[in-house]
């Protein structure tokens, strides 16, 4: 069965500071793959999606980067963090083609 | 563009008591839609799905009519419980050329008290 793995689960940075979040999908290949941003209040974003190894598209210019140097890993990136990076970010999978994402527990962000 | 807008939070009900959270879509063609759950602390969970006009989609005892008349897709559960308490996103799915992108509501945040 597939699985999806985000880590780490909760992280509290100073502004300024580097950020990477990293996502992994076990039991398939060449998923597309996604990173969701839900501010306090808010609902969700689409930051980052990608179809394969090197292909990212960004829906919102933003801090953040993405890189995937692997089928199934999925980094989300910053050099230096800003008070407003702070929320829950999602990473989630999907299956080419098919309409439904599977999303990983969350990596929650405070910025002070 | 498409979009998503779903009634505001938070809901709150006593329980056994009838939930109602409206959803509509705005979208070119034919989308397929979504409910998410989120319970506290968690990431999301796919609660239910329709493809196309008329589908219900139904889990867990919440059910949710595809009406492309109206371009809603409205989430209902007859008796609701404590354990039901979580954030519903709505979302429908755009996109093409071999991804999905999920886009979704700001969510409704349902309380349910004993």
């Amino acid at each position: 069965s597939q699985t999806i793995h985000q880590w780490p689960a909760t992280l509290v940075q100073p502004v300024g500071s580097p950020l990477s979040l990293e996502c992994t999908v076990e039991g398939t290949s060449n998923p597309n793959l996604y990173w969701y941003r839900q501010a306090a209040g808010r609902g969700l974003q689409l930051l980052f999606y990608s179809v394969g190894i090197g292909q990212i598209s960004s829906e919102v210019p933003q801090n953040l980067s993405a890189s995937r140097p692997q089928d199934r890993q999925f980094i989300l990136s910053s050099k230096k963090l800003l008070l407003s990076d702070s929320g829950f970010y999602l990473c989630a999978w999907s299956v080419q083609g098919a309409n439904v994402l599977t999303f990983g527990a969350g990596s929650r962000l405070t910025v002070l | 563009g498409n979009s998503v807008t779903q009634m505001e939070g938070p809901v709150t009900l006593s329980e056994e008591a009838f939930l109602t959270i409206n959803c509509t879509y705005t979208a070119t063609g034919y989308p397929s839609l979504f409910w998410y759950v989120q319970y506290p602390g968690e990431g999301l969970q796919l609660l239910l799905k329709a493809t196309k006009a008329d589908d219900k989609g139904s889990n867990k005892g919440f059910e949710a009519t595809y009406r492309k008349e109206t371009t809603s897709f409205h989430l209902e559960k007859g008796s609701v419980q404590v354990s039901d308490s979580a954030v519903y996103f709505c979302a429908l799915i755009s996109g093409g050329g071999g991804y999905n992108k999920l886009i979704f509501g700001a969510g409704t945040r349902l309380a349910v008290h004993p």
